[in-house]
C-alpha cells in the first residue's frame, strides 16, 4: 500500500529565504507526482505535475525534483514571500488512477 | 483557465439526513473523482468514475455513498444517511485522460453533520 510522507510538518521562514519541502513515497511504481497548495479552508490548487519519466519541473519561482528510484520529491520555492504562506501537499498517482496524498507541510513566511 | 465548480460551498445537515454534493467537472475531462479531508487529516480517495460507471472505490465508500452523472455536465455525490463522522471537506476532481494526466480540483464543499 502506497504511503506518502511530508517532512517537515510545519516550517516558518523570514521573507526572502528559499523554501525546501520534502515528500517521500514507499512504492516507486508511480505514474506521476503532483504538488498542490491549500489555503486554510480552501481547495487544492495544482502547482506542478512531474511525470515518472521526468527529473524536474519548473514554474516561475517553483521547482520540483523527482527521484523515483529513491521515492523522493522536493519542492523548492525561491525568494519566499508572505503570500507563499499556505499548506503544500504532494500526491502520487499509482495503479488504479487515484492519488495518494501526504499530510502536507504548513508554511509561514514572516514579513 | 478551466475550473471544477462545486456547490454548495458549505452545507450543514442533521444526522440521518441525505445530502447531495454537486460538481461540474471540466468539460472535456473524462475521469471524475471524489476525495474528502477530515479536519486535520490527509486528503483521502473516495471514488473514481469513468464512462458512466465507478472504476474504483475505497473502503470508505460504502453503501451509504453513491455517485451519479445525471447529465452531460454534473457529477454528484450522495450520502444517504449522514453520520457525525461524515463531517469533512469534500473535493471533486477531474482529469483529462490516461494515467499520466494531472488532476484539477474544485474548491470543496464543507459538510457539517450535527
Amino acid at each position: 500500500k502506497q504511503e506518502v510522507t511530508q517532512i517537515p510538518a510545519a516550517l516558518s521562514v523570514p521573507e526572502g529565504e528559499n523554501l525546501v519541502l520534502n515528500c517521500s513515497f514507499t512504492d516507486s511504481a508511480i505514474y506521476n507526482l503532483q504538488w498542490f497548495r491549500q489555503d486554510p479552508g480552501k481547495g487544492l490548487t495544482s502547482l506542478l505535475l512531474i511525470q515518472s519519466s521526468q527529473r524536474e519541473q519548473t514554474s516561475g519561482r517553483l521547482n520540483a525534483s523527482l527521484d523515483k528510484s529513491s521515492g523522493r520529491s522536493t519542492l523548492y520555492i525561491a525568494a519566499s514571500q508572505p503570500g507563499d504562506s499556505a499548506t503544500y501537499l504532494c500526491a502520487v498517482k499509482a495503479a488504479g488512477n487515484k492519488l495518494t496524498f501526504g499530510g502536507g507541510t504548513r508554511v509561514l513566511v514572516k514579513p | 483557465e478551466p475550473e471544477v465548480t462545486q456547490t454548495p460551498s458549505h452545507q450543514v445537515t442533521q444526522m440521518g439526513q441525505e445530502v447531495i454534493l454537486r460538481c461540474v467537472p471540466i468539460s472535456n475531462h473524462l475521469y471524475f473523482y471524489w476525495y474528502r479531508q477530515i479536519l486535520g487529516q490527509k486528503v483521502e480517495f473516495l471514488v473514481s468514475f469513468y464512462n458512466n460507471e465507478i472504476s474504483e472505490k475505497s473502503e470508505i465508500f460504502d453503501d451509504q455513498f453513491s455517485v451519479e452523472r445525471p447529465d452531460g455536465s454534473n457529477f454528484t455525490l450522495k450520502i444517504r444517511s449522514t453520520k457525525l463522522e461524515d463531517s469533512a471537506m469534500y473535493f471533486c476532481a477531474s482529469s483529462s485522460q490516461g494515467l499520466g494526466s494531472g488532476y484539477t480540483f474544485g474548491s470543496g464543499t464543507r459538510l457539517t453533520v450535527v
